[in-house]
């Protein structure tokens, strides 16, 4: 079953690191697009930045480079999304979500999405 | 960046009635060299994640009632619901592709 399984919610102190993951199965992690989203409570989606897996090439939204750093492990079929020191403005639910491929050429719309990992900070 | 715009923020349909959705891009999101223009449209429902419904405009992904289509160019498009159904109600968004991603701020369709 081709499926992206994020790992479990999460509530951590404000200032304390964190790491979640997105681990994707069912077809070749590696060649597309791993996106990460963010949707705070009653709000949109936001979309923070993405990697492609094959080369490690990141993009960032300017609203959040320097506050998360993306990256992912081909060998392991796994995306991550990490803070150094998280703030409560934190909180809130993150998608991984999966770059759309139509033959060798992927684009950034994305076709299939991770069950969501919701994360709360508060002291 | 282009940002996306989708009016209204809400709306309620009568059960059968048609539903549409507009959305607006702050420059043209069509492709000359491939013909195609990178817009998305997403269903998600309370406690799911977004549900890709479709995509370059107006192609619907995989097992999508053929209820919901897409349509538009170049700035300006739409997610209609030809009959509403009870499982419909959601929160749309529309999405653009053509740079770095960008999500519309969603409308919530409810029934009436």
């Amino acid at each position: 079953e081709v499926q992206l399984v994020q790992s479990g919610a999460e509530m951590k102190k404000p200032g304390e690191s964190l790491r979640i993951s997105c681990t994707g199965s069912g077809y070749t992690f590696a060649n597309h697009w791993i996106a990460w989203v963010r949707q705070m409570p009653g709000k949109g989606l936001e979309w923070m930045g993405f990697v492609y897996p094959h080369d490690s090439d990141t993009r960032y939204s300017p609203s959040f480079e320097g506050r998360v750093t993306i990256s992912g492990d081909k060998s392991i079929n796994t995306a991550y999304l990490q803070w150094s020191s998280l703030r409560a403005s934190d909180s809130a639910m993150y998608y991984c979500a999966r770059g759309f491929c139509s033959g060798d050429i992927c684009y950034w719309n994305f076709d299939l999405w991770g069950q969501g990992t919701l994360v709360t900070v508060s002291s | 960046d282009i940002v996306m715009t989708q009016s209204p923020n809400s709306l309620a349909v009568s059960l059968g009635e048609r539903a549409t959705i507009n959305c607006k891009s702050s420059q043209s999101i069509f492709y000359s060299s491939n013909n195609k223009n990178y817009l998305a449209w997403y269903q998600q429902k309370p406690g799911q994640p977004p549900r890709p419904l479709i995509y370059w405009a107006s192609i619907r992904e995989s097992g999508v009632p053929d209820r919901f289509s897409g349509s538009g160019s170049g700035t300006a498009f739409t997610l209609t619901i030809s009959s509403v159904q009870a499982e419909d109600v959601a929160v749309y968004y529309c999405q653009q592709y053509y740079g770095t991603p960008h999500f519309g701020q969603g409308t919530r369709l409810d029934i009436k």
